[in-house]
């Protein structure tokens, strides 16, 4: 069974600072991974999603992250982080289910504080 | 817009009372999904459907069902016999793809 660890629940960073918030994956084939971001009391937003290909991958809101197969780990990073930037974050695994659709699991996630 | 809805933001249950969490997608996908969120746990799945008519127990079913009887609803029941409901439930959908779309999430508080 696949599974997802986050080992900070808690970070702070001061604003312009940069950030790295660390993913560690276990599954036994090629993986699709995500980072989510979540506001308080609000769903999920995608940042970025690796499938293939170059394994550094960039998304949304300046935020980019590097699948390294040899460390099982889909760090997540940002060069200059923002006062609106905090928030919860996720990383996810995924994998086809047959017959359509997805699973994916998800990690406790990492709680950014911003301090101005 | 396309989006996922879910209502109500808030719910309040009395203990023994069932209640029911909706959600609608109008994102034409395939694929819907309920998530349990609590404090420190992350998601967990609850239930998720691939296809009209049909769904399939995630990893903490019980105490849950649900219903699939149209490709844009997923309206989820929590049952008198879910222990400890009160928790963050977030409503996703997808295509064929992996990439999930989450909805905004009902908070339910059992008084």
């Amino acid at each position: 069974a696949q599974s997802v660890t986050q080992p900070d629940i808690h970070i702070t960073v001061s604003e312009g600072a940069s950030l790295e918030l660390r993913c560690n994956y276990s599954y036994g084939a090629t993986p699709y991974l995500f980072w989510y971001v979540q506001s308080p009391g609000q769903g999920l937003q995608l940042l970025l999603k690796y499938f293939s290909g170059d394994t550094l991958v960039q998304g949304i809101k300046g935020f980019e992250a590097e699948f390294k197969r040899s460390q099982s780990s889909f760090n997540l990073r940002k060069p200059s982080v923002h006062w609106s930037d905090a928030a919860e974050y996720f990383c996810a695994v995924g994998y086809i289910l047959t017959g359509g659709g997805n699973k994916l699991t998800f990690g406790t996630g990492t709680q950014l504080k911003v301090e101005l | 817009d396309g989006g996922i809805t879910q209502s109500p933001k808030y719910l309040f249950r009395k203990e023994g009372q069932n209640v029911t969490l909706s959600c609608e997608q109008n994102l034409n996908h395939d694929a819907m999904y309920w998530y349990r969120q609590d404090p420190g746990q992350g998601l967990r799945l609850i239930y998720y459907s691939q296809i009209v008519n049909d769904f399939q127990k995630g990893d903490i079913a019980e105490g849950y069902s649900v219903s699939r009887e149209k490709k844009e609803s997923f309206p989820l029941t929590v049952t008198s016999a879910q222990k400890n409901p009160t928790a963050f439930y977030l409503c996703a959908s997808s295509i064929s793809g992996v990439e999930q779309f989450f909805g905004p999430g009902t908070r339910l508080t059992v008084l």
